[in-house]
This record gives C-alpha cells, structure tokens and sequence, in this order.
C-alpha cells in the first residue's frame, strides 16, 4: 500500500523562526504530494502542491520540496507566527485515490 | 458560493440505527470524496465519486454506501451504526481526480452508543 508518514510528535518552535515539518513516503513517487492546514474541529484547508518533476515551490512565506531519492518532502514556514499554529498535513496523489498522512501538531510560541 | 456543506454537524446514534451523513457543493466539481478521521489515523478515504452515476471503494468501505445522483450531492448511508464508526466525517471536492487542490466540508462529528 501506499502509505505517507509524518511526525506524529508536536513540534515548538520560537516565534520568527523557520519551521521545518518532514513527510515521507513508500514504495513509487505519487505524481504529486500536497500539504494542508487543519485547525481543531475544522476541515482541512489546502496550501501547496508539488508534481514529482519539480524540486522546489514557493508561496508567500511557505517552502516545499519534493526529494525522489529520499523519498520526503519538506514544508517550511519562514519566519513563523503564533497564527501558524496549526496541524499540518501531507498527502499523496497521482490516481483517483489520496491518501493523508497522521500530519503534524506546530506550534509557534510568542 | 457556500462550497462544500455537510449537514448535520454532530449526530449521536444507537448501536444498529441507520442515518445519512449529507454533503452538497456547489463548485461544479466532478470528483467528490468521504473521509473519516479518527486520533492517530489521519484521514482514511471511504468512498469516493469521479461524476454523476459512478462511486467506487476507498480504504475503509465497509459498513458505509454511498450514491451519487446528481453533481452536487453525494450522501454517505451508515446501514447499521455500530461504536467503531464513531468518528469526525469529511466531505471533499475537487476538479478532477485528486490532482487539483481539494475542498473540504466543516465535518459531522458522530457518536455511536
């Protein structure tokens, strides 16, 4: 199966700091991994998408890249605030089907 | 545009009832998708609709039907509610087959007895 695994531990970071989340993957490269914000008792809200062919994609002050022969991604914050709080999921794509990993708990102290 | 909206937004059942989890969307949106999400399993795809007249399995079918008549309506039937399926249930959209960004509904928060 194609599985996606994320930290499952809560990561703190300081305030203005870059925030460093890491998602990992099994078995072939989806056609594209995508990262999502939930808040609690919210749905999740999508933030960027990578295709296999592109190393790197930026918006605003979010960085993520896509490594085929680690098989991870890397979703940086830059300079992070306390709103960025939030869990922060990776998802796998590339046929009908998307699966999510566990994702992971940020929080940005003051 | 309301996007995705599911109805209700927390439900308690007995063990053996029956009930329909609703969603709507109003995107025009062809793929349409039911997750479920429970503490430290993240989102596990139950079902999911590429259009109008077609449905097929996700990962954790069993228990859970769905149709899908119409573009903008996709409800998911819970036949015999049973305490395992206590959980928080999404609904989601997306252009076509997973490949764009997703749209997700606020969620029904169900409990089963």
């Amino acid at each position: 199966s194609q599985k996606i695994e994320q930290n499952s531990e809560a990561l703190n970071i300081q305030e203005g700091k870059t925030a460093t989340l890491t998602c990992n993957y099994t078995n072939y490269s989806p056609a594209y991994l995508q990262w999502y914000r939930q808040d609690p008792g919210r749905g999740p809200v999508f933030l960027l998408l990578i295709r296999e062919n592109e190393k790197e994609k930026r918006k605003e002050r979010l960085k993520v890249t896509f490594d085929t022969t680690l098989k991870q991604s890397l979703f940086h914050i830059t300079a992070s605030q306390p709103a960025d709080s939030a869990t922060y999921l990776c998802a796998r794509g590339g046929n009908q089907k998307v699966t999510f990993g566990t994702g992971t708990k940020l929080q940005v102290i003051p | 545009n309301a996007g995705v909206t599911q109805t209700p937004k927390f439900q308690v059942l007995k063990t053996g009832q029956s009930m329909t989890l609703q969603c709507a969307q109003d995107m025009n949106h062809e793929y349409m998708s039911w997750y479920r999400q429970d503490p430290g399993m993240g989102l596990r795809l139950i079902h999911y609709s590429v259009g109008a007249g077609i449905t097929d399995q996700g990962e954790v079918p069993n228990g859970y039907n769905v149709s899908r008549s119409t573009t903008e309506d996709f409800p998911l039937r819970l036949l015999s509610a049973a305490p395992s399926q206590t959980s928080v249930y999404f609904c989601a959209t997306d252009r076509t087959g997973g490949s764009k960004e997703a749209f997700f509904g606020q969620g029904t928060r169900l409990t089963v007895v």
